[in-house]
């Protein structure tokens, strides 16, 4: 069946690192893929998303490639914050389901 | 406040007791959907609404689980004979449309503790 796979945190980075997150799926047909993004004490919000193979996703400097070849999704960002400390959920969307597969999750930790 | 909401935002329950879990979707919002997160797991998709109909409670993991959506508004998620392994935060989601390809927005959860 569909499954995404992430890699497991938790994730430690000084401010101003560059930030990979593998995410890699495995899905029959053409899935939309997202990452979403959980801070702490709040609920989880849509990051970035990309429907076709090719597009990118980008929101707040972060930024995702859909990859078909590689079936991978992985975010990245230039610069990170001790704001962007949180968890990070790669996810695909099942479309003959209606409903989301999400990754387990990537505890993010940006220190001064 | 447009965003969903979920009530209580903490629940403590004995094992073997009941409990109800609502959520308030966005105003407009046709889709509902209910997710479980457990400790140190991903999220987990349970049962989907389309209207107050489900056309997918694939997800339920027994039949002490039950959920139903009432005036294509609020929906409550129903867990009888709780156990222990039921210990999690319970999340609801909503969008616009049904199929909408991912636009998802979620409340804030209810954390679930089985003692």
């Amino acid at each position: 069946g569909d499954s995404v796979t992430q890699m497991e945190g938790p994730v430690t980075l000084s401010e101003e690192a560059f930030l990979t997150i593998n995410c890699t799926y495995t899905a029959t047909g053409y899935p939309s893929l997202f990452w979403y993004v959980q801070y702490p004490g709040e609920g989880l919000q849509l990051l970035l998303k990309a429907t076709k193979a090719d597009d990118k996703g980008s929101n707040k400097g972060f930024e995702a490639t859909y990859r078909k070849e590689t079936t991978s999704f992985h975010l990245e960002k230039g610069s990170v914050q001790v704001s962007d400390s949180a968890v990070y959920f790669c996810a695909l969307w099942y479309s003959s389901a209606s409903k989301i597969i999400f990754g387990s999750g990537t505890r993010l930790s940006i220190r001064p | 406040g447009a965003g969903v909401s979920q009530s209580p935002s903490n629940k403590v329950t004995e094992k073997g007791k009941d409990v109800e879990l609502r959520c308030d979707p966005i105003s407009g919002h046709t889709a509902l959907y209910w997710y479980r997160q457990s400790l140190g797991q991903g999220l987990e998709f349970l049962i989907y609404f389309q209207g107050n109909s489900a056309p997918d409670k694939s997800g339920l993991p027994s039949d002490r689980f039950s959920a139903e959506r009432t005036g294509g508004s609020v929906s409550t998620l129903t867990i009888q004979r709780t156990q222990q392994e039921d210990s999690a935060v319970y999340l609801c989601a909503s969008s616009l449309l049904a199929g909408e390809r991912g636009e998802q927005y979620f409340g804030p959860g209810t954390r679930l503790t089985v003692t």
